[in-house]
C-alpha cells in the first residue's frame, strides 16, 4: 500500500512553545490530508479535513487559532500546535487519501506529543 | 448521519481461538467498509476492505464479508495468534471525494499463548 510518514514519532515540549508535526505522502499525491487525535484507549477524533491550496476544513470543537494546519503541497501538510498546553498532550495521526473515490485512507505512524 | 457500531472490548481469546468482531453500519449511499489495525504507539494500518456487497475482504487470515441486507462487516479469524493482539477499528467511507474515513469505536483484542 501506500505510505503516509509523519514525523516526529514522539516529542516533548515545555507549555507555551509551539510544535509543528509534518505529514508527508511518499509515494502518491494526497488531495486531502486529515487529521486525528487520540486518546488513551480511545478512537479517533477527526480535527480538521485539509485540501491542498486551501484553508483546512475543522471540526466543530477545534481551535483553529491553536491548531494550525498547511497544506501547501499535494504531499505536505503539517500540523502547528501552537501554545501548547499539558491538555494537549496526545497521540495525533495524520490520514491521507489520493483523489479517486473508493480508495482507503493511509495512515502516519502517528505523533506522541507530551506537553510539560 | 453515516456511522459505525462495533463491539465493545476487549475481546480475549487465547491462541488458536476463533475470532469474531461485529461491526454494523448505518449509511444513506452506498458506503465502503474498511478494517484497521493499530499496535501499541503506532498508526493505523490498513488489514481489509470491501467496495460493494457481497465482496469479501481478506488478509493475514482475517477475513470479512460486506453484507448489505444486515449493514455489517463483521470481522473473521478462525486461528488467532499472540502477535494479533491490537486495536481493531471498523470503518466506512461514503465514497465522496475529499472526506473522511468513519471509524467505529475500536475493539482491543489480547490474545495469550
Amino acid at each position: 500500500g501506500a505510505v503516509v510518514s509523519q514525523h516526529p514519532s514522539w516529542v516533548i515540549c515545555k507549555s507555551g512553545t509551539s510544535v509543528k508535526i509534518e505529514c508527508r505522502s511518499l509515494d502518491f499525491q494526497a488531495t486531502t490530508m486529515f487529521w486525528y487525535r487520540q486518546f488513551p484507549k480511545q478512537s479517533l477524533m477527526l480535527m480538521a479535513t485539509s485540501n491542498e491550496g486551501s484553508k483546512a476544513t475543522y471540526e466543530q470543537g477545534v481551535e483553529k487559532d491553536k491548531f494550525l494546519i498547511n497544506h501547501a503541497s499535494l504531499t505536505l501538510s503539517t500540523l502547528t500546535v501552537t501554545s501548547a498546553h499539558p491538555e494537549d498532550s496526545s497521540f495525533y495521526i495524520c490520514s491521507a487519501r489520493e483523489g479517486r473515490r473508493n480508495t482507503e485512507a493511509f495512515f502516519g505512524q502517528g505523533t506522541r506529543l507530551t506537553v510539560v | 448521519g453515516d456511522s459505525v457500531t462495533q463491539m465493545e472490548g476487549p475481546v480475549t481469546l487465547s491462541e488458536e481461538a476463533f475470532l469474531t468482531i461485529n461491526c454494523t453500519y448505518t449509511a444513506t449511499g452506498y458506503p465502503s467498509l474498511f478494517w484497521y489495525v493499530q499496535y501499541p504507539g503506532e498508526g493505523l494500518q490498513l488489514l481489509l476492505k470491501a467496495t460493494k456487497a457481497d465482496d469479501k475482504g481478506s488478509n493475514k487470515g482475517f477475513e470479512a464479508t460486506y453484507r448489505k441486507e444486515t449493514t455489517s462487516f463483521h470481522l473473521e479469524k478462525g486461528s488467532v495468534q499472540v502477535s494479533d493482539s491490537a486495536v481493531y477499528f471498523c470503518a466506512l467511507s461514503d465514497n465522496q471525494a475529499g472526506t473522511a474515513l468513519i471509524f467505529g469505536k475500536g475493539t482491543t483484542l489480547s490474545v495469550s499463548s
